[in-house]
This record gives C-alpha cells, sequence and structure tokens, in this order.
C-alpha cells in the first residue's frame, strides 16, 4: 500500500552542524507535507509544512525540500542546537484523504554538545 | 490559549477491561482525529470525527474499538476488553476546518494493559 518512510532511524550531530533528515514518499497523489518533531513523552509539534505545487519552504532554522520527481522530502535544520534532539516524523496527506496524516517511521536526532 | 487537552495522560488497564481516552480539542476547533504510536513507530491514523459525526474510521480496528465526538463534551476513545496488543500512546489532533490541513496535537494517553 502507499506509504511514506525515512532512510535513516538515528542521526548524531554536532552542535552547530546542519542536520538533513530525509524521507520517501510513495503516493503520487500526495498534496500536502508536513514535518512533526515529537520529544520524548509529548505529542508531535508541527515544524513546517510545505504543499505539492512548491520545491522549497523555509523557516525559522528549518528548510523543508520536496522533489515530486523522486518523491522525496527533507528537512534542514541550520545550527542544530541540544533542544533539537526529538524524533522526527514526515507526514503526507492527499486532498482527498480528508486530512488523514499518513507518517513515516521516525528518525531520531542526537545533538552531541 | 490552550491546546489539544488528553486525559488520563497514563492509564493502566488489565487484559479484559474497558479504556476510555478523552480529548478535549482547541477552542473553535470541530475537527478531531486519533492516531496511535507504538514504541519506536510512527503515528498510525485510526478515526476522524467531527461534531456528532464518524467521517472516516479507516484505521480503527473492527472489533472492540469506538470513537465519538458528542455535540457537547470531549471526544471519547473507548476499548473494550484490552488485551496486551493495545497498549501504545494514543494522541488526538484536532483542526479548525476541513479545508485546512493543519492538526494540533495533544500530549497523548499512554495506555498499559498487564
Amino acid at each position: 500500500g502507499e506509504s511514506v518512510g525515512l532512510h535513516l532511524p538515528t542521526l548524531s550531530v554536532q552542535e552547530g552542524d546542519n542536520s538533513i533528515i530525509n524521507c520517501a514518499y510513495s503516493n503520487s497523489a500526495s498534496d500536502y507535507f508536513i514535518w512533526y518533531k515529537q520529544e520524548s513523552g509529548k505529542g508531535p509539534q508541527f515544524i513546517i509544512d510545505i504543499r505539492s505545487n512548491m520545491d522549497k519552504r523555509q523557516g525559522q532554522r528549518v528548510t523543508v525540500l520536496l522533489n515530486k520527481t523522486v518523491k522525496h522530502l527533507s528537512l534542514q535544520i541550520a545550527a542544530t542546537q541540544p533542544g533539537d534532539s526529538a524524533v522526527y516524523f514526515c507526514a503526507e496527506t492527499p486532498r482527498a484523504a480528508g486530512n488523514k496524516l499518513t507518517f513515516g517511521g521516525g528518525t531520531r536526532v542526537l545533538v552531541k554538545p | 490559549n490552550a491546546g489539544v487537552m488528553q486525559n488520563p495522560r497514563h492509564l493502566v488497564r488489565r487484559r479484559g477491561q474497558e479504556a476510555r481516552l478523552r480529548c478535549s480539542p482547541m477552542k473553535g476547533h470541530s475537527h478531531v482525529y486519533w492516531y496511535r504510536q507504538l514504541p519506536e513507530e510512527g503515528l498510525k491514523f485510526m478515526v476522524y470525527l467531527q461534531k456528532e459525526n464518524i467521517i472516516d474510521e479507516s484505521g480503527m480496528p473492527k472489533e472492540r474499538f469506538s470513537a465519538e465526538f458528542p455535540k457537547e463534551g470531549p471526544s471519547i476513545l473507548r476499548i473494550q476488553q484490552v488485551v496486551r496488543g493495545d497498549s501504545a500512546a494514543y494522541f488526538c489532533a484536532s483542526s479548525r476546518l476541513l479545508d485546512t490541513y493543519e492538526q494540533y496535537f495533544g500530549p497523548g494517553t499512554r495506555l498499559t494493559v498487564t
């Protein structure tokens, strides 16, 4: 079936370096993509989103890139900080899915001081 | 400006008992979604509700699980005759309108079945 998956389960990053988290999706009808951050014991927290008619979107210290040709999504975190340590999920939904989100398996980011 | 609230935060049930999980959406939100998360996995969609209506329950197990979102009060996810495999974190999210993709998540209820 359709799915969203991640390439790297764990990413160790030195504080101050940039982080890149990747995500592959298989549903060509996906219209909207979101990155969530989940800290231990908490619910997912919205980071940034992007619609399928865009290929790049920037936020504060974060950038999401969308490559529809190869169905690939990435999240870039600039100047990674200890507070960025968490599990990051990509999620997607087709317009027709009634906002039902399909989540990837998650990437754990560990920031080393 | 309270966010999505869920209670209880932790729930322990013995096999065969019933579990009731509650979710109060953000103020002004009339759409509620329930997701389940197993340890070290992503969230899996269960059900999508509006006030007094189940819109999409394609992710709900066919038996023992039910959900409601009454006109007044919180949304309830009910699991009857729980089994150990039901142990998971259950998250509720809410959104304001159908045409927005933004869903805001609550802190979750961690269900442990002993």
